[in-house]
């Protein structure tokens, strides 16, 4: 499996302002995607990363709140946008695996909205 | 709308006993199911899959039940140990729709193991 880090592991951000997380793979990936998971809540798919094209989004979730780079098949870049306290989670990246669905996470990006 | 659920939040067994992490789900279009592995202030470590055609996956002292019918998976770990203790969660998808990749996670269940 693929070795997957994120900066930066966790931040304490005020509300208005926006944080860009990013995602660096040891190895080429086709396949990266971005989730959440809120407090208490499943993960949730935010969108798929696509390398030299716009990011596919997840209904309920828009480019101009989560806009997404992929410059090269190694790294991608989600920021969050205009934070709101509801924006609070847990971020993650992941890529696809060596299986059709089987995805490899990142640790996680803990973000706290005042 | 939650289409995968774990309906226990917790669950304790002592060590040497069997756990089994129970997992439903409501979408008959799932068609490849996956157990995630999660510790605290670490991302999700993939534990095990079982593809629709199969009714039984097996790793180790990790198997995974498939129940096609009942929309129901089972996750059974034996003998269990310290070590797993940690959040589980079960994850299912849909190889042919649009987001063919897209894993709809459950809430998790956290397994604690008792000496």
């Amino acid at each position: 499996s693929a070795v997957i880090s994120q900066k930066p592991s966790r931040d304490i951000c005020q509300r208005g302002t926006s944080l860009t997380i990013q995602c660096q793979v040891d190895s080429q990936v086709t396949m990266m995607f971005w989730y959440r998971q809120q407090p208490g809540q499943s993960l949730t798919l935010i969108a798929t990363a696509n390398q030299g094209s716009e990011a596919t989004y997840e209904s309920g979730f828009v480019i101009d709140k989560f806009p997404i780079s992929r410059p090269n098949l190694t790294f991608s870049t989600l920021t969050v946008s205009n934070m709101s306290p509801e924006d609070s989670s847990i971020y993650l990246c992941s890529v696809g695996g060596g299986l059709a669905n089987e995805q490899f996470f990142g640790p996680g990006t803990r973000l706290t909205v005042l | 709308d939650q289409q995968v659920k774990q309906n226990s939040p917790s669950l304790s067994v002592q060590e040497g006993r069997i756990s089994i992490l129970n997992c439903d789900y409501t979408n008959s279009m799932f068609d490849y199911f996956l157990w995630y592995k999660k510790y605290p202030a670490e991302g999700p470590t993939f534990l095990i899959s079982i593809s629709s055609i199969k009714d039984k996956n097996e790793d180790g002292r990790f198997t995974v039940f498939l129940n096609k019918s009942a929309k129901h998976l089972s996750l059974h770990i034996v003998p269990s140990q310290p070590g797993d203790s940690a959040v589980y969660f079960c994850a299912a998808s849909d190889s042919n729709s649009n987001s063919g990749y897209a894993l709809n996670f459950g809430k998790g269940t956290s397994l604690l193991v008792t000496p």
